[in-house]
């Protein structure tokens, strides 16, 4: 069965620092992986996505992510973070073929402190 | 695109009500997901349709969920005997399904949120 863990709850940082939010997955297959933001009251918002190919995949809003097999990794970053940043964020891993049914990690909640 | 839209955004209902919920996804999309999030977890999967096909359902369906999509566009999930523990917001999303465009990201609509009084 397919999961995603991610490790920090809540994390803070300061406007203009850089981020990294951590995504562990497990999947017997090579995975779809993803990441989406949600904002309070809203739906989630497609950040990026890693199907194959280069294993550092670029985002909106700034936003990359790197895959590392090895670590079963797909670590979200940004180098340089905005107020408007601050919400919650999902990595979530989907499988090839069918139906791409996702699984969601539980989140982490982004504070940015001006 | 317009987007993936859901109606109602809220509702509020007496336990032991029906509710139905409606999911219009982007037009070329023939691919429709349900989940369901709780406060303070991520989305879980509910059920998925290609087309008017429900081709999966997942185990937190219970009997008195049921979903359809009966001409391949909008789907509706309708509750029965709604409990406390259905309280939650109810997330629709739509893809391609193009196997020959691989897999495609799924698109989310702003969700339902239902409480249970």
């Amino acid at each position: 069965a397919q999961s995603v863990t991610q490790p920090d709850i809540h994390i803070t940082v300061s406007e203009g620092a850089s981020l990294e939010l951590r995504c562990n997955y497990s999947y017997g297959a090579t995975p779809y992986l993803f990441w989406y933001v949600q904002s309070p009251g809203q739906g989630l918002q497609l950040l990026l996505k890693y199907f194959s190919g280069d294993t550092l995949v670029q985002g909106i809003k700034g936003f990359e992510a790197e895959f590392k097999r090895s670590q079963s990794s797909f670590n979200l970053r940004k180098p340089s973070v905005h107020w408007s940043d601050a919400a919650e964020y999902f990595c979530a891993v989907g499988r090839a073929g069918g139906g791409n049914k996702l699984t969601f990690g539980t989140g982490t909640q982004l504070k940015v402190e001006l | 695109d317009t987007g993936v839209s859901q109606n109602p955004r809220h509702k509020i209902t007496k336990r032991g009500q029906n509710v139905t919920f409606r999911c219009d996804p982007i037009s070329e999309h023939n691919r429709l997901y349900w989940y369901r999030q709780t406060l303070g977890q991520g989305p879980e999967f509910l059920t998925y349709f290609q087309n008017e096909a429900q081709l999966e359902k997942s185990r937190l369906l219970s009997d008195r969920f049921s979903a359809e999509r009966p001409k391949g566009s909008f789907s509706t999930l309708e509750i029965q005997r709604t409990e406390q523990g259905d309280s939650a917001m109810y997330l629709c999303a739509s893809s391609t399904g193009v196997v020959s465009r691989g897999n495609q990201p799924q698109h989310f609509g702003d969700g339902t949120r239902l409480s249970i009084l």
